[in-house]
């Protein structure tokens, strides 16, 4: 079975300063992984993508993800936060021969000014 | 443009009557899924499609039908809607069991 797990459904980080969301997975099998962005009243957009090549990915507006097998990790950073990344974050986890799609339940990232 | 157009974007009914909220793609996915969104439990997925006439169930499927008779559409069906129905569905494409998801903007859904 594969699960995936954000550790902080709410982060509050000042315009300026660096974003860590964090995002844990459970898989038998090698994962494909995703981050995905849904801002207030819209629908959801990737942001980034691992699916077995490089273990630091780099996504749209600045982010970028490490996939870290031993930790089963796969956390998404950004070095300086921008008031328009104020949004819903999701963590994506699916299998390689998968046709389900686990979504985490989700991080609220507020940015203050 | 490339995109997932799903209709209506709101919707207000009354317990037991069916209706349709429709899908559709113009990028020749093969895959096609619906999800549901709840305060708290992020998204669901309750239906996918793997192409033409192939479906399964997510992991919320009860009350729900889905149709898969041409590639691009994949309507979901809701029978005999309740309340407990009341959420923000999404429908979403893809190319391959590689690529992620592009989402529909969302039907926000009312049973009352």
């Amino acid at each position: 079975a594969q699960s995936v797990t954000q550790l902080d459904s709410h982060v509050s980080v000042s315009e300026g300063t660096p974003v860590l969301l964090r995002c844990n997975y459970s898989s038998s099998y090698s994962p494909s992984l995703f981050w995905y962005v849904q801002h207030p009243n819209k629908g959801l957009q990737l942001l980034l993508k691992y699916t077995s090549a490089a273990t630091l990915v780099k996504g749209i507006n600045g982010f970028e993800a490490e996939f870290k097998k031993s930790e089963t990790s796969f956390h998404l950073t950004k070095p300086s936060a921008h008031m328009s990344d104020a949004a819903e974050y999701f963590c994506v986890v699916t299998l390689l021969t998968g046709n389900q799609f686990y979504f985490g339940t989700g991080t609220s990232l507020t940015v203050i000014p | 443009e490339a995109q997932v157009t799903q209709n209506p974007r709101y919707l207000i009914t009354v317990t037991g009557k069916k209706l349709t909220v429709t899908c559709s793609q113009n990028m020749n996915h093969e895959y096609m899924s619906w999800y549901r969104q709840d305060p708290g439990l992020g998204l669901r997925q309750i239906y996918y499609s793997m192409n033409v006439e192939v479906t399964d169930k997510g992991d919320v499927p009860e009350g729900y039908k889905v149709s898969r008779k041409e590639k691009r559409n994949f309507p979901l069906i809701l029978e005999s809607p309740s309340p407990n129905q009341t959420s923000l569905y999404f429908c979403a494409s893809r190319r391959g069991q590689n690529y992620g998801y592009t989402f529909g903007s969302g039907t926000r859904l009312t049973v009352v």
